[in-house]
């Protein structure tokens, strides 16, 4: 699976859009890109995932640019309940294989 | 739909003493991970199973842990003669047939062993 590099951590005001960058510059071209968050002590989330396109859902918007070697999520309108910690995966879609979570990005969403 | 179940959510157990931590998969389910985190540091990847067969184990220490997932019943991950290293947050996920990568956590198990 490639690598990905995110930055440790992030601050956003609430109300205000948080983006998250991510660096992939080694995907292949059937790898695709996931979005995971934990908040403390949970159990990680399923956020959004993409191909080539980019992808939005009830959570999150996923933007990935035309060459794949970096994403953007962005959450529209970040609330103190997305402070968490996000982490980016690129995988192939597979029946079933272990993801393998780096340190991710911590988000601290600011009153 | 209900989640991803884990039970017990806080275990504790002495040295020596054997640990079962259990995982119901979300209804539709077939396909379980386990992952285990310890403090302050990220989640890391033990086994992959499907019903009554152990798919990747790679992540799975060599002695004392073992995973199931009978073909009724919940997965069990289990771990004899615990040690104070084993001291973790155990956290299982579960995906559908065709879907691998979107995977739905549990709330985990919290082991301590004393």
């Amino acid at each position: 699976d490639a690598k990905t590099t995110q930055p440790p951590s992030m601050d956003c005001a609430e109300g205000r859009a948080a983006n998250l960058p991510c660096n992939h510059s080694t995907i292949s071209g059937n790898e695709y890109v996931y979005w995971y968050r934990q908040i403390h002590s949970q159990g990680p989330q399923y956020i959004i995932h993409g191909l080539k396109n980019n992808e939005t859902n009830e959570m999150a918007s996923l933007i990935i640019t035309e060459d794949r070697k970096s994403s953007t999520l962005i959450l529209p309108h970040a609330t103190l309940r997305d402070t968490a910690v996000y982490y980016c995966i690129v995988r192939v879609e597979n029946y079933g294989q272990n993801f393998v979570f780096g340190p991710g990005t911590r988000l601290s969403v600011l009153p | 739909n209900a989640g991803v179940m884990q039970n017990p959510r806080h275990l504790v157990r002495r040295r020596g003493q054997e640990a079962r931590l259990r995982c119901s998969p979300m209804k539709g389910h077939s396909h379980v991970y386990w992952y285990r985190q310890l403090p302050e540091e990220g989640l890391k990847f033990m086994v992959y199973l499907q019903k009554e067969n152990i798919i990747d184990e790679s992540g799975m220490p060599k002695e004392r842990f073992s995973a199931e997932f009978p073909k009724e019943g919940p997965s069990i991950l289990r771990i004899q003669q615990v040690v104070r290293g084993d001291s973790a947050a155990y956290f299982c996920a579960s995906s559908p047939p065709s879907k691998g990568g979107e995977q739905y956590f549990g709330p985990g198990t919290r082991l301590t062993v004393t």
